[in-house]
């Protein structure tokens, strides 16, 4: 069964870092995501990503966050310069169309960012 | 801005039992969708049941099946006959039909725990 694959599972980097974390998701699906998720703490929206730009963000995703899809199979999450509070499990989904009664966001396994 | 809450951090159910899980939400939306994920401890979130607001007849998804009071904004979960499988994270999550860029709105989650 199709899945939606991030890597690295962990990760840990030092404050003031860039960090890229990546996923690939499922091939014929049009629509990309991001969320993160604090410990402890809510999942939350990060952005959404249709057509090569970014269809919708939230208030967290600042000048310090990024995504790209650099081919046909990734889709990447950049943070410029890393917090402490980014510190986060960041879940990556996408659904083969716009989300709604027919569709479904299928998610990966996610990938712990801790910055120390 | 939606909110979605769940006020059962915890729960936990025997093997074969029924478990009902709460959520409550608040909008100023009409038309929405409603969903509840199962994340298990391989942390990879997946699709258990989803409801649209402007159906009265409440989902169903064999052993799964949702409460939907649209009047008190409520949309608790029931899992009958519990298998050890069901042991999760849970979380309600909320969609307005007003986008379809994928920024759900998720609760806290009920970790949910089968004892056989």
């Amino acid at each position: 069964e199709p899945e939606v694959t991030q890597t690295p599972s962990h990760q840990v980097t030092q404050m003031g870092q860039e960090v890229i974390l990546r996923c690939v998701p499922i091939s014929n699906h049009l629509y990309f995501y991001w969320y993160r998720q604090i410990l402890g703490q809510k999942v939350e929206f990060l952005v959404s990503f249709y057509n090569n730009e970014i269809s919708e963000k939230s208030e967290i995703f600042d000048d310090q966050f990024s995504v790209e899809r650099p081919d046909g199979s990734n889709f990447t999450l950049k943070i410029r310069s890393t917090k402490l509070e980014d510190s986060a499990m960041y879940f990556c989904a996408s659904s083969e169309q716009g989300l709604g009664v027919n569709t479904e966001a299928f998610f990966g396994q996610g990938t712990r960012l801790t910055v120390v | 801005a939606q909110t979605v809450t769940q006020s059962q951090p915890e729960m936990s159910v025997q093997e074969a039992e029924t478990v009902t899980l709460s959520c409550t939400y608040d909008t100023s939306e009409n038309n929405y969708y409603l969903f509840w994920y199962k994340q298990p401890p391989s942390r990879q979130m997946i699709l258990v049941i989803r409801q649209e607001a402007y159906k009265q007849q409440n989902a169903t998804e064999n052993r799964f099946s949702v409460n939907f009071q649209k009047a008190a904004k409520s949309f608790s979960l029931k899992i009958s006959d519990s298998q050890l499988g069901d042991t999760a994270m849970y979380f309600c999550a909320f969609l307005p039909m007003s986008t379809s860029y994928g920024k759900l709105t998720f609760g806290q989650g009920t970790i949910l725990t089968v004892h056989p």
